[in-house]
């Protein structure tokens, strides 16, 4: 069973559009840890976020913000006013607290049109 | 280096041949990953190093693949005999510890003809 799930294979939005991404996933463990990436067209996967499984606090940086709801086990990231720039394919994963590897989704493609 | 290097970027073989992917961690990184990720897809846990030893090999996909680290820095991946289903971005990683957020290499793009 696929552990992370991103749903949305594409997403095209204009310039300054706001634009969430959703990302679903599922353990058994207690102990988690909930990442998301950025790949950009160059290839290499930028680090954005980690959130552990007891802080569901929200969290914003900048353009960026995260909704950690654990009752619905769902970790989904918002871009505000969104820019061309930040198109790009993003990736949701986990990791478990036993575990050595990312579990990750097979990302959401962005594409922001000027 | 400032981030993770890896070599070569492209590398394309011939369907039976031995290939070598090389992979630069930050400097003092002790851990470092293997990452391959297909067309379309997200990328794939092959292996996990803690200082020199493999402490987790379970995500290579067969004894074609073996990967070393013999001094705890660079590592190396290797693939004998290689399939066209080899074909794939093969994505090295390193952290300080499994805990935090690892930085990711641009990757090297293998293609097997």
């Amino acid at each position: 069973a696929q552990k992370v799930t991103q749903a949305q294979t594409e997403i095209s939005v204009v310039e300054k559009e706001d634009v969430t991404l959703d990302c679903v996933y599922e353990t058994r463990d207690t102990t988690y840890y909930l990442f998301w990436y950025k790949q950009p067209p160059s290839g290499e996967l930028v680090f954005l976020i980690r959130r552990n499984s007891f802080d569901e606090q929200n969290e914003i940086s900048g353009r960026y913000s995260w909704n950690f709801q654990k009752s619905t086990s769902s970790f989904n990231f918002t871009i505000t006013a969104s820019q061309v720039v930040d198109s790009a394919v993003y990736f949701c994963a986990l990791t478990e607290g036993a575990g050595n590897q990312f579990y990750f989704g097979t990302g959401t493609s962005l594409t922001v049109i000027p | 280096g400032a981030g993770v290097s890896q070599t070569p970027s492209n590398k394309v073989t011939e369907k039976g041949k031995y290939v070598e992917l090389r992979c630069d961690p930050i400097s003092g990184h002790t851990a470092l990953y293997w990452y391959r990720q297909s067309l379309g897809q997200g990328p794939e846990f092959l292996i996990y190093f803690q200082g020199t030893g493999a402490a987790d090999d379970s995500g290579l996909p067969n004894d074609r693949f073996f990967a070393v680290r013999p001094e705890g820095s660079v590592s190396t991946l290797k693939i004998q005999r290689t399939e066209r289903g080899d074909s794939a971005v093969y994505l090295c990683a390193s952290s300080l510890d499994r805990f935090t957020g690892y930085t990711f290499g641009s990757g090297t793009r293998l293609t097997v003809v």
